[in-house]
């Protein structure tokens, strides 16, 4: 596709439910990254995937949220057991190089907004 | 741990007016800073990407400058317009190999 793609838009849950959230980069774009953004807040790093690989998940909140990329394409962000706290937009971006080329930027999707009742 | 503040986090300004966003971080070991610009709903829009070795970056109306060693970002946008209007995001890339974001300022141009 032209762009970075994330469905859903719109996600709710009841508290404790499991959601999945789905990225599909731009073809060929190596590197994919996650980022949890809170109302009125910018974007916080979640987790990076080179190709299939998750080299950085050092920004999951929790055990709750688990990341995967089993084919080096699209991605999927699981998190079980929703809490409250979990309420916010979910942004994909990829980029065509892998992390070590710095000059690249970042195309990011439009997000799913996640609201946890 | 980078920090990242942008200063004002909001502003109205009459359309045709030149302004400035701010941009400030806490360690100047980055490989590039970066400027986003959010609308409603919406992702996120590269603006201007800006290498630590260079010292300014231009795209038509928008002209973002970065003096690394003072920990600091410009964005300057000329002759304002209500399209304009949207939040601008300040993002560093560091030694961490991923984009520490500022809070945003949220820019309103009116007529």
């Amino acid at each position: 596709g032209a762009g970075v793609s994330q469905s859903p838009r719109y996600k709710v849950a009841k508290r404790g439910q499991d959601v999945a959230l789905r990225c599909d980069p731009i073809s060929g774009h190596v590197s994919l990254f996650w980022y949890q953004q809170a109302l009125g807040q910018g974007p916080e790093f979640l987790t990076y995937f080179q190709n299939e690989a998750q080299l950085d998940k050092s920004g999951l909140p929790s055990d709750r949220f688990f990341a995967e990329r089993p084919e080096g394409s699209v991605s999927t962000l699981k998190i079980q057991r929703t809490q409250q706290e979990d309420s916010a937009v979910y942004l994909c971006a990829s980029s065509p190089r892998r992390s070590g080329s710095y000059n690249s930027p970042l195309h990011f999707g439009n997000g799913t907004r996640l609201t946890v009742t | 741990k980078q920090e990242v503040t942008q200063i004002p986090a909001a502003l109205s300004v009459p359309e045709g007016e030149n302004l400035v966003l701010n941009c400030s971080f806490t360690d100047s070991a980055i490989y590039n800073l970066q400027w986003f610009r959010q609308d409603p709903g919406k992702g996120l829009t590269s603006l201007l990407l800006i290498q630590s070795s260079q010292r300014e970056q231009t795209s038509g109306r928008l002209n973002a400058s970065l003096d690394k060693s003072s920990g600091r970002s410009t964005l300057y946008i000329a002759a304002s317009q209500p399209g304009d209007s949207a939040t601008y995001l300040c993002a560093v890339y560091g030694t961490a190999s991923k984009l520490t974001f500022g809070t945003g300022t949220r820019l309103q141009v009116t007529l």
